[in-house]
C-alpha cells in the first residue's frame, strides 16, 4: 500500500527554534505538497514541488521554506517559529498530472 | 483566483439517512476538477468523489454522489444510508485543469464535520 509518512504526530517548540518537519513517500512520485490546515480555514498551500530540488511558492509561504534534495522526500522548515503558525501540517504526494493524491496523518505543531 | 466555500461548519443525521453537504466555488475556468475529501479522526484524507468539469454526468461511489451545477458553481455531496463510520470532516476542493503557477494546486473549502447519530 501506497504511503506518505510525516516524522512527527505532534510536536511541541519554543518561539524562535528552527523546524524541521519531514515528509517520506515511497510511490517515486514526482510532486509533492504541504498544506496547512486551521478551523474554519481549510487546508491552505503553503509550498509544493514538482520535481526534485524544484519548488514553488504556494498561498501562504511567509515563515516557511522548503528543501527536496531527494525525490522521496520534501521537508517544510520554519525558520524561526511563531506562535502563529501553531496548526496541523499536512503533507501529500502525487506521481503527476491526471493523477490523484496521497496524503499523510499530518503533524500537529504547538510553538510556545 | 479560485475559491471554494463550504457555508456548513457542521452537520448531522440519523444513522441510515440521507445527508447532503454544499459546497460552491469561484473560478472563470472551464476545464477544472472538484473533490469531495473525507478526515476522520485518524487525519488521514481520503478521496470520496471526484467529478471532471467537462463531463455532465454526475459521478457516483456506492453510497456517495454528487450534485454538479456547473453554472450555478455548486458541488454538493450526498450521502445515502449514513454509517457511523461516516462520521468526519469532509473537505470540497478544487483543481485547476491548466498548468503554470496552478500546478496541481488543491483549493479548499473550510470543512464540514458531520455527525452520526445512531
Amino acid at each position: 500500500d501506497v504511503k506518505v509518512t510525516q516524522s512527527s504526530r505532534y510536536l511541541v517548540k519554543r518561539t524562535g527554534e528552527k523546524v524541521f518537519l519531514e515528509c517520506v513517500q515511497d510511490m517515486d512520485h514526482e510532486n509533492m505538497f504541504w498544506y496547512r490546515q486551521d478551523p474554519g480555514l481549510g487546508l491552505r498551500l503553503i509550498y509544493f514541488s514538482y520535481d526534485v530540488k524544484m519548488k514553488e511558492k504556494g498561498d501562504i509561504p511567509e515563515g516557511y521554506s522548503v528543501s527536496r534534495e531527494k525525490k522521496e522526500r520534501f521537508s517544510l522548515i520554519l525558520e524561526s517559529a511563531s506562535t502563529n503558525q501553531t496548526s496541523m501540517y499536512l503533507c501529500a504526494s502525487r506521481q503527476g498530472p491526471g493523477y490523484g493524491y496521497t496524503f499523510g496523518s499530518g503533524t500537529r505543531l504547538t510553538v510556545v | 483566483a479560485q475559491t471554494v466555500t463550504q457555508s456548513q461548519p457542521e452537520m448531522s443525521v440519523q444513522e441510515a439517512e440521507t445527508v447532503t453537504l454544499s459546497c460552491t466555488y469561484d473560478t472563470s475556468e472551464s476545464d477544472y476538477y472538484l473533490f469531495w475529501y473525507k478526515q476522520p479522526p485518524s487525519r488521514q484524507m481520503i478521496l470520496v468523489i471526484r467529478q471532471e468539469a467537462y463531463k455532465q454526468q454526475n459521478a457516483t461511489e456506492n453510497r456517495f454522489s454528487v450534485n454538479f451545477q456547473k453554472a450555478a458553481k455548486s458541488f454538493s455531496l450526498k450521502i445515502s444510508d449514513s454509517q457511523l463510520g461516516d462520521a468526519a470532516m469532509y473537505f470540497c476542493a478544487y483543481r485547476s485543469h491548466a498548468g503554470g503557477t496552478s500546478y496541481g494546486k488543491l483549493t479548499f473549502g473550510q470543512g464540514t464535520i458531520l455527525t452520526v447519530h445512531p
